[in-house]
Order: structure tokens, then C-alpha cells, then sequence
């Protein structure tokens, strides 16, 4: 398997335009997190599906971030519009089941810079 | 609540020698896994081993072993003979059974010296 999808691996913006980011999780895994990454904060689960269900958005930061699962191969988080605080490595990972030692495998990352 | 403490920011480790990156985590629930992820500098994060908490031995995967005192809610890392490839950012992470969520540490930035 390619593993988890990410794109694009870089995201230069500049403030208030839309950013989407995209994932493809494994196939076959039924759940899918979004992750952002900085500095400051760490790692910070943003939104997790399950089934192409959102199950837990209450770490999306504000209103201008959404995320979407249209179907079990595709899902995009967007940001609209974008501030220079959202710059941080965003990821997205995917495991089937949550039981005992299944792990989330992630994706590279997108690297977002919003100037 | 939920929380993984890792109080090493960086490390700084001869090459060859065994590094220790210490992990504690607080819950007060009995069924949960540990989890370590790597994250070179290319920045992708990587499963490195899982840890149980009714696993009674502790984790092994290669150099990697897995410290567990459950009593102390200790899940050190352990990893024997390091390389300069271990050269990254390591993160303790923990998941209650019942939860779907991952609860990562800050990290502990390991740096291997040649």
C-alpha cells in the first residue's frame, strides 16, 4: 500500500486567501485524524472520522477551519480564510479499528505558510 | 484528564551508546496502549513500538524496547546501541481502550553525536 496521501507537501498563502489541504487514507482503515504541528502547541488533534463520520471536531480551532470525508478514500480540511497563525505542518492519519495496538499511520504532512 | 509528560526537550548522546527518553503519563483508567512515534527531520512520524497495560512483558521491536512501570505510569523508550539515524524527535503518545483518540507528549528532541 502507498501508505497515507497527503497534498500538496507545500502551501505558500497569503492571508485570507482559501487553503485545502488533502488527504487519502489507507485503504481500508475507518478512521481518519487531522493533526496540526507548531512549535508552540505541538501536536493538536483537530477533527477525527469514523466511517467517513465526524466524530469529534472540538479541537477545530475556529470557524474559518472545516473538514470534510465525501467518501472512505478522500477527505479535506480547509481553512477560509487563512491567518498567519494558521502556519504550522498539518497531517493526516489512518488506522482501521481503534482496538489495542492498532497504531495511525500518518501522512507526510503539508507544510503550510500563511505570510 | 488525560496527559503524556515527557520532560526531556533535548538530548544530546554519544553514538553507539544506549539512550533512555523517559515518558510519564497519568490516567485513571486500567485498559490503555503507549505508543512511540519518531519524527526525523523530514518531518514524517513514525510507529515505533506499543506497549499495553496488560501486556505483562515489556515491548521489543529491534533496538527499540519499551520500559514499562505501570505502578510509576512509566513508559520509557530505550533504544540500544544508537545510530546517527536516531537523530530526531521522539514522541510518547497514549490511548485509552475505550477512546478513539491518540494524547501526544511535547517530545524530546534526541541528538546522536558522532
Amino acid at each position: 500500500d502507498a501508505g497515507v496521501i497527503q497534498s500538496p507537501r507545500h502551501e505558500v498563502t497569503e492571508m485570507g486567501q482559501e487553503v485545502t489541504l488533502r488527504c487519502k487514507p489507507i485503504s481500508g482503515h475507518d478512521y481518519l485524524f487531522w493533526y496540526r504541528q507548531t512549535m508552540m502547541r505541538g501536536l493538536e488533534l483537530l477533527i477525527y472520522f469514523n466511517n467517513n463520520v465526524p466524530i469529534d471536531d472540538s479541537g477545530m480551532p475556529e470557524d474559518r477551519f472545516s473538514a470534510k470525508m465525501p467518501n472512505a478514500s478522500f477527505s479535506t480540511l480547509k481553512i477560509q480564510p487563512s491567518e498567519p497563525r494558521d502556519s504550522a505542518v498539518y497531517f493526516c492519519a489512518s488506522t482501521q479499528g481503534q482496538a489495542g495496538r492498532e497504531t495511525q499511520y500518518f501522512g507526510p504532512g503539508t507544510r503550510l505558510l500563511v505570510l | 484528564a488525560q496527559k503524556i509528560t515527557q520532560t526531556q526537550p533535548g538530548m544530546f548522546v554519544q553514538e553507539k551508546e544506549a539512550v533512555t527518553l523517559d515518558c510519564t503519563y497519568d490516567t485513571s483508567d486500567q485498559s490503555y496502549g503507549l505508543f512511540w512515534y519518531k519524527q526525523p527531520s523530514s518531518g514524517e512520524m513514525i510507529f515505533l513500538i506499543y506497549q499495553g497495560s496488560y501486556d505483562e512483558q515489556n515491548a521489543t521491536e529491534g533496538r527499540y524496547s519499551l520500559n514499562f512501570q505501570k505502578a510509576r505510569k512509566s513508559a520509557n523508550l530505550v533504544i540500544s546501541a544508537s545510530q546517527l539515524g536516531d537523530s530526531a524527535m521522539y514522541f510518547c503518545a497514549m490511548r485509552l481502550n475505550r477512546d478513539d483518540k491518540i494524547i501526544f507528549g511535547k517530545g524530546t528532541r534526541l541528538h546522536i553525536l558522532p
